[in-house]
């Protein structure tokens, strides 16, 4: 069965730290790449998407990431973070079948920024 | 342009009995979805609605769950009936042809 890792449940970093938050996925074939984040009482938004082309991506707030398919991986990155930062992160994978598609989520990393 | 909307924002019910959320999409949006997140825990998938019609429901407790779409735009979400592991947030989602989901403020539903 498909499957989404992220290996980090909580990262705690200062301020102007650099981020690489990581994501591994289980599948083989065609896959749409996500990563979403959820701020404190705020609900779920896109970050940034990866569906062809150009692996390295850059979404907002200057978050990038690289989808490295011999890997699996599709990690997230950010050279300087900041106390806005602080949220929980959520990468998920769309798998890609001939007739239909699955979307599995990992189970996130939550992410605290000392100002 | 508006978001999607869920309500209600909050339920407390007791076990074995019934609730329903209800979830408008963006407009023009042909595919929703409902998510269940159990705290510490990514959303997982529990039904999956192209218009209509449903794409994947592989993930719904189906002895105790159910959803529909009617008309292709808004859709409920039932438990019947609630057991305590039914507690969490359930989002709603919706998407146009981009794979690109925009969610929902969802549902934290409690069970007693």
């Amino acid at each position: 069965a498909q499957s989404v890792s992220q290996h980090n449940h909580h990262v705690i970093l200062s301020e102007a730290a650099s981020l690489e938050l990581g994501c591994n996925y289980s599948y083989g074939g065609t896959v749409n790449l996500f990563w979403y984040v959820q701020y404190p009482g705020q609900h779920l938004q896109l970050l940034l998407k990866y569906f062809s082309g150009d692996p390295l991506v850059k979404g907002i707030k200057g978050f990038e990431a690289e989808f490295i398919k011999s890997k699996f991986s599709f990690n997230l990155r950010k050279p300087s973070v900041q106390w806005s930062d602080t949220a929980e992160y959520f990468c998920a994978v769309n798998a890609r079948y001939s007739s239909a598609s699955k979307i599995i989520f990992g189970s996130g990393t939550r992410l605290s920024i000392r100002p | 342009e508006a978001g999607v909307a869920q309500s209600p924002r909050y339920k407390i019910i007791e076990k074995r009995q019934s609730v329903a959320f209800w979830c408008n999409p963006i407009s023009g949006h042909a595919t929703l979805y409902w998510y269940q997140q159990i705290l510490g825990q990514g959303p997982k998938l529990l039904i999956q609605f192209q218009n209509n019609g449903v794409v994947d429901d592989s993930q719904l407790p189906k002895d105790r769950f159910s959803a529909e779409r009617l008309k292709g735009v808004d859709s409920t979400l039932k438990i019947q009936p609630a057991k305590l592991e039914d507690s969490a947030v359930y989002l709603c989602a919706s998407s146009d042809t981009s794979d690109e989901q925009f969610f929902g403020p969802g549902t934290r539903l409690t069970v007693l």
